[in-house]
């Protein structure tokens, strides 16, 4: 079945160690997003790829970093985690632009720093 | 983008329908409504869209008033797999590149 794929699906990091997450995609969808999800809060986008066109949120911190090499797979970079980045990080698809209100998402990973 | 109200937690028995309401009074006209879900730890899930008219698929119906000013999603038999945060989310025709997701209803189907 076409899917999003995160991994790892839990991830543990010390303070300050820079951390990268991986999705891919099996769908060949142009739009590819990452949304940070603190407990008991909703979803909130990070920034999303339009193919290779690198879109950031304006409050996105720089501390988040993005890379997408290819179609299929993108990551999520953190260059120095605090305390206050444990969250769960959703990976999300959308066939473009024009019908990105429908996305599809990934399990997400859950990231505990340490 | 507009702005929309949901109950913050909704009960309903297994085997009932599951009636979701959504107040989105400032939407505009060319401004879908989205439903999606969130089983607890895992990715949120699309339910459904529409613009004017009622729609349904396999998972859900979604009712909008004439007005659009608000709109009902309809899980017509809830199983206990259905528990789950609801987000109804206004999103432009077009698509603005992100969704906005509010606080939702947290669905909760008793046996």
């Amino acid at each position: 079945d076409a899917m999003v794929i995160q991994n790892p699906r839990y991830q543990v990091t010390q303070f300050g160690k820079p951390v990268t997450l991986s999705c891919s995609q099996t769908l060949n969808h142009n739009v590819m997003y990452w949304y940070q999800q603190k407990s008991s809060q909703a979803p909130k986008l990070l920034f999303h790829y339009y193919d290779k066109d690198f879109n950031n949120e304006a409050d996105t911190p720089d501390n988040f970093q993005s890379r997408r090499p290819n179609t299929s797979f993108c990551f999520l970079d953190i260059r120095s985690p605090g305390l206050g980045d444990a969250a769960m990080y959703l990976c999300a698809t959308s066939r473009d632009l024009r019908t990105g209100g429908e996305q599809y998402f990934g399990p997400g990973t859950r990231l505990t720093v340490t | 983008d507009a702005k929309t109200t949901q109950p913050p937690s909704m009960d309903c028995a297994e085997g009932r329908a599951a009636n979701l309401p959504c107040n989105h009074s400032t939407i505009s006209g060319n401004e879908y409504v989205y439903w999606y879900r969130q089983i607890h730890s895992q990715g949120p899930q699309y339910i459904i869209h529409g613009l004017k008219n009622n729609e349904t698929n396999e998972m859900a119906s979604l009712i909008i008033t004439e007005d659009r000013k608000s709109s009902t999603l309809i899980l017509p038999h809830a199983t206990l797999r259905d528990t789950a945060v609801y987000y109804c989310i206004p999103d432009r025709e077009g698509g603005s590149e992100k969704l906005v997701f509010g606080k939702g209803t947290k669905l909760t189907v008793n046996p």
